[in-house]
């Protein structure tokens, strides 16, 4: 079965700090992503990325970084954590872009909160 | 940026019922995906319906496309208790390769 295991399960962060969220799947799919989930809202696309060394932007970008050693690793780091960055992120796999007949295969979510 | 505009809805129901979510989105999409998301777990998928189809079934869900009116909807017939959760649509329509859009979800609560 498809696997997408995000590092950690939860973090406390302190304001100004720096984290670092890990993904790893063993899917030997070529695209990942990175999703933010706040209270009563859907997910929304922070970067992705469908090759290694090559990352890109999504919806809301700013204030993250993303990077991609290897086609099994995705990290997403925040150089300077704020408090509007208390959500929940996922960390998603598939092996092709959305729009074609593709499954996306999510982990289970990282709680992140910025004090 | 542009979301599907399904509004988090709370939808509580017994068992046994059959119940529809609604979801509408603002530009073309080719694909729209529905997602389910339990208590504590990650999304996952539950069917996914192109823009040149109508209708597509999975067990007792059901889920339809209106392109003309841009709109989707999913049904479950005979809900469970178990069938609990965040429902989520999400589409394509950025255009943009690696990117989909989700709506806000319906959360659904069925009693036993």
């Amino acid at each position: 079965e498809a696997a997408v295991t995000q590092s950690p399960r939860s973090k406390v962060a302190v304001t100004g700090g720096k984290v670092t969220l890990s993904c790893h799947q063993t899917n030997n799919h070529d695209y990942m992503y990175w999703y933010r989930q706040d209270t009563g809202h859907g997910l929304r696309l922070i970067h992705y990325s469908y090759v290694a060394d090559s990352t890109e932007k999504g919806d809301i970008p700013d204030g993250y970084k993303a990077s991609r050693p290897s086609q099994e690793n995705f990290s997403l780091i925040l150089e300077l954590a704020s408090l509007s960055q208390t959500a929940v992120y996922f960390c998603a796999s598939s092996d092709a872009g959305p729009g074609a007949n593709t499954e996306v295969f999510f982990g289970k979510g990282t709680r992140l909160t910025v004090v | 940026s542009q979301w599907g505009e399904e509004n988090l809805q709370a939808l509580s129901i017994q068992e046994g019922e059959d119940v529809t979510m609604n979801c509408s989105y603002k530009t073309y999409t080719t694909v729209v995906q529905w997602y389910r998301q339990k208590s504590g777990k990650g999304p996952a998928q539950l069917i996914l319906i192109r823009s040149n189809e109508r209708e597509k079934r999975s067990g007792r869900l059901r889920a339809t496309l209106d392109t003309s009116s841009q709109s989707s909807s999913l049904s479950i017939t005979g809900t469970l208790a178990t069938d609990t959760a965040v429902y989520f649509c999400a589409t394509d329509q950025t255009q943009v390769v690696g990117q989909l859009t989700f709506g806000r979800g319906t959360r659904l609560q069925v009693y036993a």
